[in-house]
């Protein structure tokens, strides 16, 4: 079974500053690769699917690139309403993962 | 889109629960659908998935042999059939519709309905 991983668990950032988040597999799910964002005491938003195709209605800060093993989340200027967890999941094969999240706060 | 979810609350380990979720504002017979639940402070755990037709099912190992996954086309619901139920499966349960067939991102949420599991 494959494993999801996502660093780092924590990453502090100061609005308007550019945020990096990383998610890993353990093999290939070649470009099925999703983000979600989830804020306390809310449902989970689609944000990137197929590695970097953004959802509906998302801003184009949010970007995202990878294939294979080797993803990562991109928010290129951080608004207050960014602040939130942030969790990769593969869609490659069954079982679907999710990975562990980032959680993105205020430096 | 409106995915609105109901069934949780406190049962007995070992007991039974059966989540609904009545979806409205698409064409619901055509899309995947899914289960991911949310333990109390934890991540997100994929459940379940089923076709648009119902014919295919998928199961997280955690839930297999234990959760069924089925819909009702003609009253656009999703439903989830909890049996033998554990500590461990207290959660926020989320309806999700896919992006497309089963298997594929999750485009929409409901707001989840919590399950207790407690003596």
């Amino acid at each position: 079974e494959i494993v999801m991983t996502q660093s780092p668990a924590t990453l502090s950032v100061s609005p308007g500053e550019r945020a990096t988040l990383s998610c890993r597999a353990s093999q290939s799910v070649s470009s099925n690769l999703a983000w979600y964002q989830q804020k306390p005491g809310q449902a989970p938003r689609l944000l990137i699917y197929g590695a970097s195709t953004r959802a509906t209605g998302i801003p184009p800060r949010f970007s995202g690139s990878g294939s294979g093993t080797e993803f990562t989340l991109t928010i290129s200027s951080l608004q207050s309403e960014d602040f939130a967890v942030y969790y990769c999941q593969q869609y490659n094969n069954w079982p679907l993962l999710f990975g562990p999240g980032t959680k993105v706060d205020i430096k | 889109v409106q995915l609105l979810e109901s069934g949780g609350g406190l049962v007995q380990p070992g007991g039974s629960r059966r989540l609904s979720c009545a979806a409205s504002g698409f064409t619901f017979s055509i899309y995947g659908m899914s289960w991911v639940r949310q333990a109390p402070g934890k991540g997100l755990e994929w459940v379940s998935a089923i076709s648009g037709s119902g014919g295919s099912t998928y199961y997280a190992d955690s839930v297999k042999g234990r959760f069924t996954i089925s819909r009702d086309n003609s009253k656009n619901t999703l439903y989830l059939q909890m049996n033998s139920l554990r500590a461990e499966d207290t959660a926020v349960y989320y309806c999700a519709k896919d992006l497309a067939t089963e298997g594929t991102p999750h485009e929409y949420w409901g707001q989840g309905t919590l399950v207790t599991v407690s003596s």
